[in-house]
């Protein structure tokens, strides 16, 4: 499969923890965006990388949240001390131009 | 900042009826516009999309979409739905300079009978 590949795809983690998600995009695409979804709405957008450049990020993501984009492939986004608020399903797509594709999410529940 | 609206939340038809899912944004510019599609335990998938040219655009799986730029709408419609069309329907917005992020609609659950 080549498509964007998310790990782990559910965790489950006792509030003031950290937990840590990791993206692969498709090999070829610079662009890296990471976007949440909860119950009963749309995604909503938390950040984009550009090869190695995290070039803009959301209100949405406040400073317990960081991401990371190495070498300009694989990204990481960590999320320190959560919060029950931070129960939510986390996408990860890439792109070169135009369309994005996404990959089946990592799904977060915080007891 | 751009904001899409999608109004109906919860859409419930029966095999072979027409659909027509009503999207509108805010955003003055230049816009892109999608439409996304995520099925049952599936990742979002794009249906179709429009950059420019002809506003009546087709995608895949018999769905079109209509831009009408001065109702700030595209709506998503298909003319006979089947029980696979089962989903949630997700319309986005890319303002023409916002680096590709995607602004979603809250999304419209479809429930085909068969």
């Amino acid at each position: 499969d080549t498509g964007v590949s998310q790990d782990p795809r559910h965790k489950i983690t006792k509030r003031g923890q950290n937990v840590t998600f990791r993206c692969d995009p498709i090999s070829e695409h610079n662009r890296l965006y990471w976007y949440r979804q909860t119950l009963g709405q749309g995604p909503e957008f938390l950040t984009y990388f550009q090869n190695e450049a995290q070039l803009e990020k959301s209100r949405l993501l406040s400073d317990r949240f960081s991401a990371e984009r190495p070498k300009g492939s694989f990204s990481t986004l960590e999320i320190q001390r959560t919060e029950q608020g931070d129960s939510a399903m986390y996408l990860c797509a890439s792109t070169d131009l135009g369309e994005l594709f996404f990959g089946e999410g990592s799904r977060l529940t915080v007891l | 900042a751009q904001s899409v609206s999608q109004h109906n939340h919860h859409v419930i038809l029966s095999e072979a009826a027409s659909l027509e899912l009503g999207c509108n944004y805010s955003y003055g510019g230049t816009v892109n516009l999608f439409w996304y599609v995520q099925y049952p335990g599936q990742h979002l998938q794009l249906l179709l999309k429009y950059f420019s040219g002809d506003p009546l655009v087709k995608g895949i799986k018999g769905f079109e979409a209509e831009f009408i730029k001065s109702k700030f709408s595209f709506n998503l419609r298909k003319p006979s739905v089947q029980w696979s069309d089962t989903a949630e329907y997700f319309c986005a917005v890319n303002a023409g300079n916002a680096g590709n992020m995607l602004t979603f609609g809250g999304g419209t659950r479809l429930m085909v009978k068969p």
